[in-house]
Order: C-alpha cells, then sequence, then structure tokens
C-alpha cells in the first residue's frame, strides 16, 4: 500500500514558467511533509518541507501548497529554470507512539525538465 | 565539514557474499537513516537509528543488519547478499524529527549478481 503517491512519472516545462508537481497521501497521521530534489548520481537534497498545521510555506521560488481535506499537496516553482531539471521527491513522516522518529515516507518522484 | 560520506560507492557481490557499508556524519547528528531506491519506488526506509547504541526496523528490513556503535557512524550490513539486493543505497542523518531534514549522503550502488 502506498502511502505516498506521486503520479506524474515526469513533467516538462518551458524556461520561466510554473512548474507543478503534485502528490497525495493516505495516511491522515501524516504530521510533516517535505520535497527533495535529486541529481543523478547524487543523494537528495531538501528544498522545502511543511506543517500539517499550514496549508501554505514558501521559499524564495518555492512553495509548498497543502490540502489536507483532500490529503494533497503540490510544489509550486516560479519561475522555472534549466537547474531545476531534476527528480523531485514528495516525503511524509508521522509520530507513533513514542513520538516522531523522523521516518520518511517516500513518493515515487516526478522527473522535471525545465527547456531552455 | 564533509557532511554525510558513505563508503564505498560501488560495489558488485556475487550471491551469497556479504559486506559492510559504511555512513559517516560529522555534523553531530542523533539521528540515521539507511533508505534503499530502486526504479520507480522512491526511497524506502531500512533501517534507522535515534541515537547512539540504538537501531530499529523500518520499511524494508529483512537481508540487513545494521550497528551504531558510534554516534557519528552507522553501518549496514548484508550476511548474504541476494539478487533483489542490487539497488542505490542512501544514508541520511538529521539533527530532530519532523520538519527537520535529512541530510543524504552520495549513495552508494550495490549490484548482486
Amino acid at each position: 500500500d502506498q502511502q505516498v503517491k506521486q503520479n506524474s512519472p515526469s513533467l516538462s516545462v518551458q524556461e520561466g514558467r510554473i512548474s507543478i508537481l503534485n502528490c497525495d497521501y493516505t495516511n491522515s497521521m501524516f504530521d510533516y511533509f517535505l520535497w527533495y530534489k535529486k541529481y543523478p548520481a547524487e543523494g537528495p537534497t531538501f528544498l522545502i518541507s511543511i506543517s500539517s498545521i499550514k496549508d501554505k510555506n514558501e521559499d524564495g521560488r518555492f512553495t509548498v501548497f497543502l490540502n489536507k481535506s483532500a490529503k494533497h499537496l503540490s510544489l509550486h516553482i516560479v519561475p522555472s529554470q534549466p537547474g531545476d531539471s531534476a527528480v523531485y521527491f514528495c516525503a511524509a513522516t508521522a509520530g507513533d507512539g513514542s513520538g516522531n522518529t523522523g521516518k520518511l515516507i517516500f513518493g515515487q518522484g516526478t522527473t522535471l525538465q525545465v527547456k531552455p | 565539514n564533509a557532511g554525510v560520506t558513505q563508503t564505498p560507492k560501488f560495489r558488485v557481490l556475487k550471491t551469497g557474499q556479504s559486506m559492510t557499508l559504511l555512513c559517516a556524519q560529522d555534523m553531530n547528528h542523533e539521528y540515521m537513516y539507511w533508505y534503499r531506491q530502486d526504479p520507480g519506488m522512491g526511497l524506502r526506509l531500512i533501517h534507522y537509528s535515534v541515537g547512539e547504541g540504538t537501531t530499529a526496523k523500518g520499511e524494508v528490513p529483512d537481508g540487513y543488519n545494521v550497528s551504531r556503535l558510534k554516534k557519528q557512524n552507522f553501518l549496514l550490513g548484508l550476511e548474504s547478499a541476494a539478487p533483489s539486493q542490487t539497488s542505490v543505497y542512501f544514508c541520511a542523518s538529521s539533527y530532530g524529527t519532523g520538519g527537520y531534514e535529512q541530510y543524504f549522503g552520495p549513495g552508494t550502488r550495490l549490484t548482486v549478481t
């Protein structure tokens, strides 16, 4: 059972336009959501996170929106740049009976290509 | 600061052989994690540690063992490698949980023939 899903394996946008990456989840106990970016042959790097008590978090060109009722979050990149071309992973974490251990549940990833 | 380093970067094993992957971090983080990445499946947690001397199972722990004898090191062992363990392995560490980011190493590409 995939608790975090990224249903679009790939996305292609023109430089300067908006990129919207989507993520759906099933576990209502998730309390933090994170986006990671991954270049080939490198480890993932953190982009931005959002707490379940918020519906929006912004950091420069990156904004994450959370819709708890729909169990959906999205990452907006504006404006998109060729250097943003990478694989983007959505991830979620939840506390258990002894607290949050930081265990991340990842989506399958979306490959973003930004064309010059 | 080197951040999170992983040794080795590449390895080819034959079925039944054993090996240990080493992860080291120099950020004094309490939490450390081992993930594997397979095509189309994202990253899946194998084992994790919430502090020196502690380990716990993640989503896919079978066939792996771990140890955290020192705070800065987290070792992942394969006692008898199987072709299904062919994957890219990532180690990560973090200062805290919840919204704290995890810092990832560059990965180890393991092939089991």
